[in-house]
């Protein structure tokens, strides 16, 4: 079984604060790793995506990657009220019918207070 | 472009109906996912369709079943509906490349409710 591990929180940060949301996976032969972010009662929508081991920053958020630790975390710089939401990591992991298929967490919940 | 549509946004039905859910994938998506999505298991894999075969297949009964048209356009159906398949029922299109550029992107969501 390819699991994929996140706190369930809730992750309660202050704004301008920074948040750190971190995953793990199981499946060694995972390649490529997702964030996604869903408010409430809404669906996923994609915010970072990572391949290789190291940092990837894109505006406040930067997604990092150890494949040898089997992780990867997501860090949200200068905290925002509307960055409240639950936070989904995805593994592609590869599926017997020749493709990736994301497998995704539980999430985390952010909240992040005025 | 035009993102993932799902159809229809809210359903309610009761035990022992079927329903059949419908999703056209972002233009020049071949690889069509649907997900199950409840608050106790979090987004769980139903199966994912490719040139209108089924490609892959989460552990689900097979009451949940699928298909997909030429145009890529995919639909789903549920038989023999039980109060536990209430749940937000996800649609999501990838472009198929095999090697790695998997992102998915989802459309808005069918809120099954079954009474």
């Amino acid at each position: 079984q390819k699991e994929v591990e996140q706190n369930s929180g809730p992750l309660s940060v202050p704004e301008g604060a920074i948040a750190s949301l971190n995953c793990t996976y199981s499946d060694r032969g995972s390649q490529s790793f997702f964030w996604y972010r869903q408010y409430s009662g809404k669906s996923p929508e994609l915010i970072m995506f990572i391949y290789s081991n190291g940092d990837k920053e894109d505006g406040r958020f930067t997604a990092q990657l150890n494949k040898a630790s089997q992780y990867v975390s997501l860090l949200i710089r200068d905290s925002q009220p509307s960055d409240s939401a639950t936070y989904l990591c995805a593994v592609a992991t590869h599926a017997s019918g020749g493709s990736y298929i994301p497998t995704f967490g539980r999430g985390t919940s952010l909240i992040v207070h005025p | 472009k035009a993102g993932v549509t799902q159809t229809p946004r809210y359903l309610i039905k009761t035990r022992g109906q079927q329903v059949t859910l419908s999703c056209s994938p972002i233009s020049g998506h071949r690889s069509v996912s649907w997900y199950q999505q409840t608050p106790g298991q979090g987004l769980q894999f139903l199966f994912e369709y490719f040139s209108e075969t089924q490609r892959n297949k989460g552990n689900f009964p097979g009451r949940f079943s699928g298909r997909q048209f030429s145009n890529s356009r995919s639909e789903m159906n549920v038989s023999t509906l039980e109060l536990g398949d209430s749940a937000l029922y996800l649609c999501a299109s990838r472009e198929d490349r095999r090697n790695r550029d998997t992102e998915a992107f989802f459309g808005q969501g069918t809120r099954l409710t079954v009474v």
